[in-house]
């Protein structure tokens, strides 16, 4: 089944605390991108990466790390948590020049 | 500042209406996308519009981009309990569709 999954579904933890939420597709897709989703804000690009290796801003990214080291697995990496990015965090994967983004499931995060 | 400005946000009605949800922007798009998300899952594609002034039809969904591709526009006609959910727009820019812009999103609630 094509899909994008997300590790975590659910994170509690306390600031400072380093952590990582993994995202895969098995869709063979060039493009992935992470999003965080807050009430009355919508969704907001945090980073994407158009291919292995090429990564870029989106509109949030202070706070947050990305790595494209393999096609299938793109990693959201907070060094250091604070409570201003408890959130809901969503990966999606497409293919590169491709419309239809397909999501993950999401992961809900909440740092004390 | 929101680049799309999507409106209402909320929106409850009874089966059998109709409705429209506006995506609105100063920005010009290379091409706008909406997404159908319900509770505890990630956003869905619902269509892609490019050409300025195009408009697509799913079933009773008809969605609109407006001609400078600054706007867009869904409608749904003879709305139904299943419709209910967060309706969100989103805008590319430029022709690689990496960077993606969404709207605060529109919640519907179609009552029996």
């Amino acid at each position: 089944e094509a899909q994008v999954t997300q590790n975590p579904r659910y994170l509690i933890t306390v600031t400072g605390k380093k952590l990582t939420v993994t995202c895969s597709q098995n869709m063979n897709h060039e493009y992935m991108s992470w999003y965080r989703q807050d009430p009355g804000l919508g969704l907001r690009q945090i980073y994407y990466s158009m291919n292995v290796e090429v990564t870029d801003k989106g509109d949030v990214p202070e706070g947050y790390k990305v790595s494209r080291k393999e096609k299938r697995n793109f990693p959201l990496i907070l060094e250091s948590p604070s409570p201003n990015q408890t959130s809901l965090y969503f990966c999606a994967s497409s293919l590169v020049g491709g419309v239809t983004q397909y999501f993950g499931p999401g992961t809900r995060l909440l740092v004390l | 500042t929101q680049l799309l400005e999507q409106s209402p946000q909320f929106l409850s009605i009874q089966e059998g209406e109709n409705l429209t949800v506006y995506c609105n922007s100063s920005s010009v798009f290379s091409s706008l996308q909406w997404y159908r998300q319900e509770p505890g899952e990630g956003p869905v594609l619902l269509v892609t519009v490019v050409t300025g002034g195009e408009v697509k039809k799913l079933k009773r969904l008809t969605f609109q981009f407006g001609d400078a591709r600054k706007d867009s526009s869904l409608h749904i006609t003879a709305a139904q309990p299943g419709d209910t959910g967060l309706y969100l727009c989103a805008g590319a820019r430029g022709t690689s569709y990496g960077k993606l812009t969404f709207g605060q999103g529109t919640i519907l609630t179609v009552h029996p």
